[in-house]
């Protein structure tokens, strides 16, 4: 158990739906991390939070959005979904100073139907 | 950012000691190599980080040469579990922000 931890398990909806995934970082971390991965596309960074602002962008498109909060837990939207965003969503959180120290929730499964 | 070239698939026994190397020749000097495991369906598991020379940890060993253009991470008497794959990053680790890419990793295959 990594101390991260991600809702809901397993999310299915339908293409054009909108859907917000939540992730509450370990305890004392302030930086949180999302990450897309599918079968074809590997292990994808998309959006780096540090204490409630936006720190770092990956390859994240413009339909979806995050935001992290004054309690440090984190939500990614997807907006107009398709069917390839279906993939595992994860979301990780790293202590003060320390980037590449990650700690990986249990992630969020997606299926666009 | 440092590129990383890693195999990209290995075989062993269980029991036996297993080696993935990886290369990073453009590694800069504030730099530090981190390793992650993964399982099917699980997020990466952080594994073990060095700048240079030998770090060791319960779960593994980093060996990094004088200079540092490579890695080596050791797995002593692998078993069955061990089996996932394993990704090597490169970067400078209190930059704030997160600047590198989880390659394709090596996938490693441990049989009885």
């Amino acid at each position: 158990d990594s101390g991260v931890t991600q809702t809901p398990k397993h999310l299915i909806t339908a293409t054009g739906q909108r859907v917000t995934l939540r992730c509450s970082p370990r305890s004392g971390d302030l930086s949180v991390y999302w990450y897309q991965q599918s079968l074809d596309q590997g292990l994808q960074f998309l959006i780096q939070y540090y204490n409630g602002e936006e720190r770092a962008k990956g390859n994240i498109l413009e339909r979806f959005s995050a935001q992290q909060f004054p309690d440090l837990h984190s939500e990614l939207n997807l907006s107009s979904l398709e069917l390839g965003d279906s993939a595992l969503y994860f979301c990780a959180s790293s202590p003060s100073g320390q980037v590449y120290e990650q700690y990986f929730g249990p992630g969020t499964r997606l299926t666009v139907t | 950012l440092a590129k990383t070239t890693q195999p990209i698939s290995m075989d062993s026994y269980e029991g036996q000691e297993v080696n993935i190397t990886c290369s990073h020749n453009n590694i800069a000097t504030n730099d530090y190599i981190t390793w992650y495991q993964q399982f099917p369906s699980q997020g990466p598991r952080f594994i073990i980080q060095g700048y240079k020379t030998k770090v060791t940890n319960e779960v593994a060993s980093l060996f990094i040469p004088a200079d540092r253009k490579s890695s080596t991470l050791s797995l002593p008497r692998v078993s069955l579990s061990d089996t996932a794959v394993y990704y090597c990053l490169v970067g400078a680790i209190n930059t704030g922000g997160f600047k590198t890419i989880f390659g394709a990793g090596t996938r490693l295959f441990v049989k009885a």
